[in-house]
């Protein structure tokens, strides 16, 4: 079945710094790459997707890549602040056009 | 926050006995998804539904059925609780599949 890999599972980045989120999927057919963000005790919410049909999509600090013939995205956040400490999901469709979620990655940003 | 609640926040419950967690809606969103959240194993699908009666499995539907009467209410029953399903619980919305889902404020479900 679908699989969604996340790395890193856990990241520390200087406050300032750039932090880089990767997942790779292994259904060709996905076609739809969300990215949610989860504080701590809150629900997850989206902060960005992407379609197949585009390469990138950027929203102020965050941007989100997409390269579907190595089947791989990544999260991208610039300028890191104190209220980017959070766990991140990337998620993609399959086929049947569930969503399956990657396993989190824990962002700390160090003062 | 998206007009989704959940009910009940938070439940102990026996090994055993039935239990039942409630998601409500005000958006009148076609798509309901039930997922499980499990320390190193992110956000599990256990079931959704596309529609009033329309349900279908997740990745981790065993142990769990739901049921979907009306647009606005997604109900799902653990037959016989089990402690492997102590979790948090969260369900979600959406208009469509490949669309924003809003997620509702979670259920923690201890099982004893």
């Amino acid at each position: 079945g679908e699989n969604v890999e996340q790395h890193p599972s856990t990241l520390s980045v200087q406050e300032g710094d750039s932090a880089v989120i990767k997942c790779t999927y292994s259904d060709s057919a996905s076609n739809y790459f969300p990215w949610y963000k989860q504080e701590l005790g809150k629900r997850p919410q989206l902060i960005i997707d992407i379609r197949s049909n585009v390469g990138e999509k950027k929203d102020q600090r965050i941007a989100v890549t997409l390269n579907k013939t190595a089947k791989h995205f990544s999260l991208h956040i610039t300028e890191t602040q104190p209220e980017d400490s959070a766990v991140y999901f990337c998620a993609a469709t399959n086929r049947d056009d569930k969503i399956i979620f990657g396993k989190g990655t824990r962002l700390h940003i160090l003062p | 926050d998206a007009g989704i609640t959940q009910s009940p926040r938070h439940k102990v419950t026996e090994t055993g006995t039935p239990v039942t967690l409630r998601c409500h809606q005000t958006e009148n969103h076609r798509y309901m998804y039930w997922y499980r959240q499990d320390p190193g194993h992110g956000l599990r699908l256990i079931h959704y539904s596309y529609g009033v009666k329309d349900t279908d499995k997740g990745e981790v539907s065993d142990g769990y059925s739901v049921s979907r009467s009306k647009t606005e209410d997604f109900l799902l029953t653990l037959e016989s609780a089990t402690s492997s399903q102590t979790s948090v619980y969260f369900c979600a919305i959406s208009e469509s599949s490949s669309y924003e889902q809003y997620f509702g404020p979670g259920t923690r479900l201890t099982v004893t």
